[in-house]
């Protein structure tokens, strides 16, 4: 099966700064990659997501970046504000299941 | 476009109580996935359903729980005779019909379970 796990609990960062959330994972099966938020008292929101066939996807203000090679992946969110405070996971999945691993989570605290 | 409902937000039950979580998903979404989070973990998967059938339900409990997708009305998930260890949030999600099954999920705001 597979595992995903983030390789910090908690990152606090200033606001304005660049924050990196990183993601690994087990399986080399593994083609489908999200992201989700999730804020206090909330489910988890989609942020974005890359396929296997892809080492790098921009969206607003966030990157993500897959390594297949050593099984990461990382969530880079520029100019980091407040608003961005919240927990983050990564998610997996493989064609062979399309029901998203989650891994634990890192919270992210943005100070002002 | 309603996002994802899931009620009631908030449930307190004691022990050897039953428990009904309702979720009904998005407008035109025939795909529901339940999961459970408990404090400071990841979300795990328990059950995977499209209408009238249960598609996966590998991460359920085998026993007092259950889930189902009627035809008309939202998804259920029942926890029978709830123990302490039951307590968690638990949250559904929901995606598009047609889609692939990988795609990205949308989620409720999920229901907070207590046994007391």
């Amino acid at each position: 099966g597979e595992s995903v796990g983030l390789h910090l609990p908690t990152l606090s960062v200033q606001e304005g700064d660049n924050s990196i959330i990183n993601c690994a994972y087990s399986n080399s099966a593994s083609d489908y990659f999200i992201w989700y938020k999730q804020e206090s008292g909330k489910g988890p929101q989609f942020i974005i997501d890359i396929r296997s066939n892809m080492d790098k996807r921009q969206g607003q203000r966030v990157t993500v970046l897959l390594n297949k090679t050593v099984k990461h992946l990382s969530l880079q969110i520029a100019a980091t504000q407040p608003g961005d405070s919240a927990v983050y996971f990564c998610a997996v999945a493989s064609g062979g299941s399309y029901i998203p691993t989650f891994g634990r989570g890192t919270s992210l605290i943005v100070h002002p | 476009n309603a996002g994802v409902m899931q009620n009631p937000r908030h449930l307190v039950r004691r022990r050897g109580q039953e428990a009904r979580l309702r979720c009904s998903p998005m407008k035109g979404h025939s795909h529901v996935y339940w999961y459970r989070q408990l404090p400071e973990e990841g979300l795990k998967f328990m059950v995977y359903l499209q209408k009238e059938n249960i598609i996966d339900e590998s991460g359920m409990p085998k026993e007092r729980f259950s889930a189902e997708f009627p035809k008309e009305g939202p998804s259920i998930l029942r926890i029978q005779q709830v123990v302490r260890g039951d307590s968690a949030a638990y949250f559904c999600a929901s995606s598009p019909e047609g889609q692939k099954l990988n795609e990205k999920l949308f989620f409720g705001s999920g229901t907070q379970l207590s046994v007391l």
